[in-house]
């Protein structure tokens, strides 16, 4: 089935060290996003990519850096992990954003 | 700008019984509006959307939402709820355009009683 895939679904990472999720969709869909959810929280719009065109959310932090290097996949970097960064990562795709979005099955960061 | 509110953060109800979860949004322009289900450690599932067709929206799993332009509303209902209903439920309100984005509420943990 066509779909967005996220890899890993659980990601343990030491704080300060750099960390990458990944993020594949099946879809062809043209618009990627980032969302960051904390425990019992709503998702928080990080970043997307409209194509090639990168969109960062005003209040994300230069910690936080994304790469889509073809219409397929789309990666988050979290470059020094801080305690506060522990959180389900949600990847999502839409080719027509006002028909709903595409959730993959998400990445949870534990960062000890 | 665009807003979701979604009051209370629990809901429970004996299964069988009737679900309803309230949202209300803001919208500067007509919002493309969306019900999510959640379920432990997964994303996000799309129970249905609103988009200015009907406003009576039949989604998956017998849920159902009604758009109330008067009343800035777009509450989800289910006549007889299932155990496997319990989850958690996101309201989420997206305005026009190629670059639009979604705003999810602070979302509502439905349980069921046997």
């Amino acid at each position: 089935d066509a779909m967005v895939i996220q890899n890993p679904r659980y990601q343990v990472t030491q704080f300060g060290k750099p960390v990458t999720l990944s993020c594949s969709q099946t879809l062809n869909h043209n618009v990627m996003y980032w969302y960051q959810q904390k425990s019992s929280q709503a998702p928080k719009l990080l970043f997307h990519y409209y194509d090639k065109d990168f969109n960062n959310e005003a209040d994300t932090p230069d910690n936080f850096q994304s790469r889509r290097p073809n219409t397929s996949f789309c990666f988050l970097d979290i470059r020094s992990p801080g305690l506060g960064d522990a959180a389900m990562y949600l990847c999502a795709t839409s080719n027509r954003p006002n028909y709903g979005y595409t959730f993959g099955s998400g990445t949870r960061l534990t960062v000890v | 700008a665009q807003s979701v509110t979604q009051l209370g953060s629990h809901v429970s109800v004996s299964e069988g019984a009737l679900v309803l979860l309230r949202c209300n949004y803001s919208s500067s322009v007509p919002p493309y509006l969306f019900w999510y289900v959640q379920y432990p450690n997964q994303g996000l599932q799309l129970l249905l959307k609103y988009t200015s067709a009907a406003t009576l929206v039949k989604g998956i799993n017998g849920f159902e939402a009604e758009f109330k332009k008067s009343e800035t509303s777009f509450h989800l209902t289910k006549p007889s709820a299932h155990m496997s209903d319990a989850a958690e439920y996101f309201c989420a309100v997206s305005e026009s355009g190629a670059n639009s984005k979604l705003t999810f509420g602070k979302g509502i943990t439905l349980s069921v009683r046997p």
